[in-house]
């Protein structure tokens, strides 16, 4: 069975320091990663994903992430945080090779708060 | 630019009700799902469908049903209101294929009392 792990309930940095939110994983085969933003009283909005290729992926808003095999990584990154990045942020994974209709499983989220 | 609507924003329903949420998409996505969000349980799946009249069960179907009569409407439905079924609602669609994103609405926060 596939899960993904959010280690962090809340994140806090201060603007313009670079920011980390941490996500590992578990899968059976090659894992499809994503990382989706919400808002306030908002839905999810997706920010970047891995599928294959270069480990390093960017995404909207100037967020990149790592994908790193050996330590079933995913983190989400940012050299430069801003007040308006607070926000909860979700990893999600998705097992290609599990057959069938591959269901994507969502991290528990993690609230990031960037101080002024 | 694209969309997935959710007929309420906030929702007041008394136990025993059957509620309906309705969630229509605009992209010609065949996937759509039900989620709900609880704090500290992340996202969970309800049900989901691939194609309109098919439906699959998700982790949490116990409570709920759905309808997809047509490509671009999705709707969940609570039989009989209780509860535990306070939460936030979250519908998404997104294009057949495993690469993909979903797109979400910006949700039903449903209260039952």
């Amino acid at each position: 069975a596939q899960s993904v792990a959010q280690p962090e309930d809340q994140v806090n940095v201060a603007e313009g320091n670079p920011l980390t939110v941490k996500c590992t994983y578990s899968v059976s085969g090659n894992p499809y990663l994503f990382w989706y933003v919400q808002y306030p009283n908002r839905g999810l909005q997706f920010l970047l994903k891995y599928i294959t290729g270069d480990n390093l992926v960017k995404g909207s808003y100037g967020f990149e992430a790592e994908f790193n095999k050996s330590q079933t990584s995913f983190h989400l990154k940012k050299p430069s945080a801003l007040v308006s990045d607070s926000a909860l942020y979700f990893c999600a994974v998705r097992d290609p090779d599990s057959g069938g209709y591959q269901k994507v499983t969502f991290g528990t989220g993690t609230k990031l708060q960037v101080i002024p | 630019d694209v969309k997935v609507t959710q007929s309420s924003r906030y929702l007041v329903k008394r136990t025993g009700e059957k509620v309906f949420l309705e969630c229509v998409q605009d992209m010609d996505h065949e996937n759509m799902f039900w989620y709900r969000q609880d704090p500290g349980l992340g996202l969970r799946l309800i049900y989901f469908s691939y194609d309109v009249k098919m439906k699959e069960k998700g982790d949490i179907p116990e409570g709920y049903s759905v309808s997809r009569e047509k490509k671009e409407r999705f709707s969940l439905i609570l039989e009989s209101a209780s509860t535990n079924q306070t939460s936030m609602y979250l519908c998404a669609s997104s294009p057949a294929g495993v690469g993909y994103g979903y797109t979400f609405g910006s949700g039903t926060r449903l209260t039952v009392v």
